[in-house]
């Protein structure tokens, strides 16, 4: 149990065109979502809380025009990358907290690889 | 404020012997501490989890972690390291009064023939 998949897995984009990754919760409900960005050999910084049915919280030096977020259902939470550059390439991680758990219960998706040429 | 640190972004140790990946924590209220682990191009898998109670904490594939107060610390440990065992590691910090993650810079560990 406790499953979180990640859509897509890798994409690639041209600089300037926009891109929306997926991060669905399959087997549990998820009030609170939480999406990282990982650089090459790096560590895994928070980006943003994603609260299902209100605004996402960013963390401080994220642009929350570029990245956006929206948390519509229990299970569905997507970040779109707009006007991608090749700064933005990075691996992208979600993470879920069910409902109704402890809020320190977060289980993690394999993480979608976005390279922007 | 929550951070963690993690000394030795690398660590080699050969097949069989003893693994040690040391964590050290600043929390300003009692930590929930985690220990994941990360292969290529893949996500974080859980491998233990400190709570409360207990504070030796038994995890998959053979690892361990220990909650030291006291230190400060949470380091994790195998008896023996296995090559599958290869991968990056990342120990990570929340608290009571929140639900975001704070992780290490992680150890990258490599494990010799």
């Amino acid at each position: 149990g406790a499953v979180v998949s990640q859509h897509p897995s890798w994409v690639i984009c041209k600089s300037g065109t926009s891109v929306k990754i997926e991060c669905r919760s399959l087997d549990f409900q998820a009030t609170t979502m939480f999406w990282y960005r990982q650089f090459p050999k790096q560590s895994l910084m928070l980006m943003a809380t994603s609260n299902e049915g209100s605004k996402a919280t960013y963390e401080q030096g994220v642009e929350k025009d570029k990245f956006l977020i929206n948390h519509a259902s229990l299970t569905l939470s997507t970040l779109t990358v707009t006007s991608a550059h090749p700064e933005d390439s990075s691996f992208y991680i979600c993470s879920a907290t069910p409902s109704g758990m402890s809020s320190n219960e977060q289980f993690f998706g394999p993480g979608t690889r976005l390279t922007v040429l | 404020a929550q951070s963690v640190t993690q000394l030795g972004s690398h660590v080699s140790v050969s097949e069989g012997a003893l693994v040690l990946l040391r964590c050290n924590y600043s929390s300003s209220v009692p930590p929930y501490l985690f220990w994941y682990v990360q292969y290529p191009n893949q996500g974080l898998q859980l491998l233990l989890k400190y709570t409360t109670g207990a504070t030796l904490v038994k995890g998959i594939n053979g690892f361990e972690a220990e909650f030291k107060k006291s230190e400060t610390s949470f380091h994790l440990t195998k008896p023996s390291a296995h090559m599958s065992d290869a991968a990056e590691y990342f120990c990570a910090v929340s608290g009571l009064s929140g639900n975001q993650f704070y992780f290490g810079t992680g150890t990258s560990l490599t494990v010799i023939p």
